[in-house]
């Protein structure tokens, strides 16, 4: 069974220009789960997706992050314009059914 | 207040013997799930156990258990016969039923000494 894939797995951008993730969870998987973890810290937890419809985007920075999921599959995440505290790495999850969830590699984001 | 409290930043273990990673959580629902999550130095987030809130009975995967005591609301994770591959990041995990949010610690560096 293919896991969480993520891309870029890498990215340095400079601080005010835009930037997108792309993650495709796990076949069958209905809820997705994109998760920012500054150095040192544990993850916290941007936006939580039920099939093609929003859980909680409570902590999402709404002026300059969004993120979709079209068609209840993939997802994205956009950062526009981007911060120097937004570096850090980007996680996204799938969960079959909302318990376990299982995690892409990340994407590292570095702004200068 | 956290909800899900690591108080040890960084812990050492020697190859073949048992460690013990602590973590408390509050929450007021009845219903949760704890978790426990390895993170290596490549970042990959890789899932290790579960317990949920209503298991009456301590959760074991292979080398893994969790000592779950609802009264202290603790969910300790003991690796037993730890090995070099041990070494990594572990964090702490809790997710409510009521509004579904899972909230994570801040981890726990383990080092396993030859």
């Amino acid at each position: 069974e293919a896991g969480v894939a993520q891309s870029p797995r890498y990215k340095i951008i400079e601080k005010r220009q835009s930037v997108a993730f792309w993650c495709n969870p796990i076949s069958g998987h209905a809820t997705l789960y994109w998760y920012q973890q500054i150095l040192g810290q544990g993850p916290k937890l941007l936006i939580q997706f039920q099939n093609n419809g929003v859980v909680d985007d409570s902590q999402l920075p709404k002026d300059r992050f969004s993120a979709e999921r079209l068609k209840g599959v993939d997802s994205t995440l956009k950062i526009q314009p981007a911060k120097l505290e937004d570096s850090a790495v980007y996680l996204c999850a799938s969960s079959p059914s909302g318990s376990e969830q299982y995690f892409g590699p990340g994407t590292r984001l570095t702004v200068t | 207040a956290q909800k899900i409290t690591q108080t040890q930043p960084g812990m050492f273990v020697q190859e073949k013997e048992a460690v013990t990673l602590d973590c408390t959580y509050d929450t007021s629902d009845q219903s949760y799930g704890l978790f426990w999550y390895k993170q290596p130095s490549s970042g990959e987030m890789i899932f290790l156990i579960y317990q949920g809130s209503y298991d009456e009975q301590n959760a074991t995967e292979g080398r893994y258990s969790l000592n779950f005591q609802k009264a202290r609301k603790s969910a300790n994770l003991v690796i037993s016969a730890s090995q070099l591959g041990d070494s990594a990041m572990y964090f702490c995990a809790m997710r409510e039923l009521t509004g579904n949010q899972f909230y994570f610690g801040t981890g726990t560096s383990l080092t396993v000494i030859p």
